[in-house]
């Protein structure tokens, strides 16, 4: 199974200030296809999961401009440009180039 | 829009089975897979399998296989997931997720909670 490790497992932020999360694959995620299938969700506290970004660098419809992807291969980075009160909860990066699909630890953003 | 509507709580003892549904509306039913994703308390997203709503086609984690059967009702627009011989560390909320066009899981159902406990 493809492991997904995410850094760092939590992210204590003031609002206003920028933040970023790190998303290491054990294989790379490029697929033949030219399609790096590396995603990112949002878990807020007490709800299901949301997604946020596709193909690591997509937003997915409705999520704010403030939120980015980047990288490619075996690593990759979701950033938040200015971090908001709604931001808080459990982000996942998640792969699905092969089965069984996997996702990283979850890292937890609080707000200071 | 798209919605995915799960049946409620269930309380098991060991041994025995579940089966939690998932009924889809705001979209064609047939035109995506429905994906069983569940998370044990306080812990992470764990993938649990995929299955075609067009054909029935299905892949379970391998770790599963054998408890997990997933189907789909497609006169009511409806995936289901029953897991066999529960164990105490089934004790989870199980989630049903669309496999979308542009990523899998791009909508989830809001939970079901399975409890197993003698």
């Amino acid at each position: 199974d493809i492991v997904m490790t995410q850094t760092p497992l939590s992210l204590s932020v003031t609002p206003g200030q920028p933040a970023s999360i790190s998303c290491k694959s054990s294989q790379s995620l490029l697929h033949s296809d030219g399609k790096t299938y590396l995603y990112w969700y949002l878990q807020k506290p007490g709800q299901p999961p949301q997604l946020l970004i596709y193909e690591v660098s997509n937003r997915f419809s409705g999520v704010p401009d403030r939120f980015s992807g980047s990288g490619s291969g075996t690593d990759f980075t979701l950033k938040i440009s200015r971090v908001e009160a709604e931001d808080v909860g459990v982000y996942y990066c998640m792969q699905s180039i092969q089965l069984p699909y996997t996702f990283g630890q979850g890292t937890k953003l609080e707000i200071k | 829009q798209v919605q995915l509507v799960q049946s409620g709580a269930e309380v098991k003892k060991p041994g025995a089975s579940v089966k939690v549904s998932c009924k889809a509306s705001g979209y064609t039913f047939t035109s995506y897979g429905i994906s069983w994703v569940r998370q044990a308390p306080g812990q992470g997203l764990e993938w649990m399998g995929w299955i075609s709503a067009y054909n029935g086609n299905t892949n379970y984690a391998q770790k599963l296989q054998g408890r997990v059967t997933m189907t789909t009702d497609t006169s009511t627009s409806t995936a289901y997931m029953e897991l066999r011989s529960l164990r105490s560390d089934d004790t989870a909320v199980y989630y049903c997720a669309r496999d979308g066009s542009v990523a899998p899981f791009d909508y989830w159902g809001q939970g079901t909670l399975v409890t197993v406990s003698s």
